[in-house]
C-alpha cells in the first residue's frame, strides 16, 4: 500500500536557525515525489518534484533532496514568512492517485 | 485569474441531509480531484476526473458521488451527510500527466 509519513509533526525554530523535514515513503513504482506548503486557511501550493534518488531542487531558502526511501526538505537561514504546513505527497502506478503525509507545521519566530 | 473556485467556503449541515459542493477552474485543465483534510490525517483522495465524463475512486470515495459533465466544473455530492464527514474539502486541478496540481481555498464542512 502506498504511503507517506512526515516527520517532525510540528518545529519551531529561531529566525536564521537551519533544520530539515522528513518524509518517509513506500510506493509502488514512484513516479514523483511532491512538495507543497500550506498556509492556514489556504490550499495547498506546490513547491517541488523530485523523481529518482540523489536529485535534488532548490527555491530561495528550500532545499529539497530523495533517496530511495525518504526525502528532505532543507531549510536554510529561514524567515518568519517561511511559517507553515509542508506537505509532502507521492504518486506511484496508478499515475493519477496521489498520496500525502500529514504534513509539518512549522513555526519560525523573529 | 480565477484559478480553481469553490463553493461555499462554510457549510453546516444535519445527519441525513445532502448537498453538493461545488469547484469550477478556468484553466482548460484535464484532471480534477477532490481530498479531503482531517487533523493529523492529511490530505486524503476521494474521487478523481481525467476528463469530461471520466471519474474514478481514490482513496476514501464512500459516502461522495462525483460527476463530470464539462471541463470546468467537478462537483462533489453528499447524499446523506454523516458526522464523520465533517472536514475540509480541497478540489485540485492539473493538465493531465503534470505535477502540478492547482488547490482551492478549501470548504469547511460541519456535520452536526
Amino acid at each position: 500500500e502506498d504511503q507517506v509519513t512526515q516527520s517532525p509533526e510540528a518545529l519551531r525554530l529561531q529566525e536564521g536557525e537551519s533544520s530539515s523535514l522528513n518524509c518517509s515513503y513506500t510506493v509502488s513504482g514512484l513516479r514523483g515525489l511532491f512538495w507543497y506548503r500550506q498556509d492556514p486557511g489556504k490550499g495547498p501550493e506546490f513547491l517541488f518534484t523530485l523523481y529518482s534518488a540523489g536529485e535534488e531542487k532548490e527555491k530561495e531558502r528550500l532545499k529539497a533532496t530523495l533517496t530511495k526511501k525518504e526525502s528532505f526538505l532543507h531549510i536554510t537561514a529561514p524567515k518568519p514568512e517561511d511559517s507553515a504546513t509542508y506537505l509532502c505527497a507521492v504518486r506511484g502506478d496508478n499515475f493519477n492517485k496521489f498520496y500525502f503525509g500529514s504534513g509539518t507545521k512549522l513555526n519560525v519566530k523573529p | 485569474n480565477a484559478g480553481v473556485t469553490q463553493t461555499p467556503k462554510f457549510q453546516v449541515l444535519k445527519t441525513g441531509q445532502s448537498m453538493t459542493l461545488q469547484c469550477a477552474q478556468d484553466m482548460n485543465h484535464e484532471y480534477m480531484s477532490w481530498y479531503r483534510q482531517d487533523p493529523g490525517m492529511g490530505l486524503r483522495l476521494i474521487h478523481y476526473s481525467v476528463g469530461a465524463g471520466i471519474t474514478d475512486q481514490g482513496e476514501v470515495p464512500n459516502g461522495y458521488n462525483v460527476s463530470r459533465s464539462t471541463t470546468e466544473d467537478f462537483p462533489l455530492r453528499l447524499l446523506s451527510a454523516a458526522p464523520s464527514q465533517t472536514s475540509v474539502y480541497f478540489c485540485a486541478s492539473s493538465y493531465s500527466g503534470s505535477d502540478i496540481q492547482y488547490f482551492g481555498a478549501g470548504t469547511r464542512l460541519s456535520v452536526l
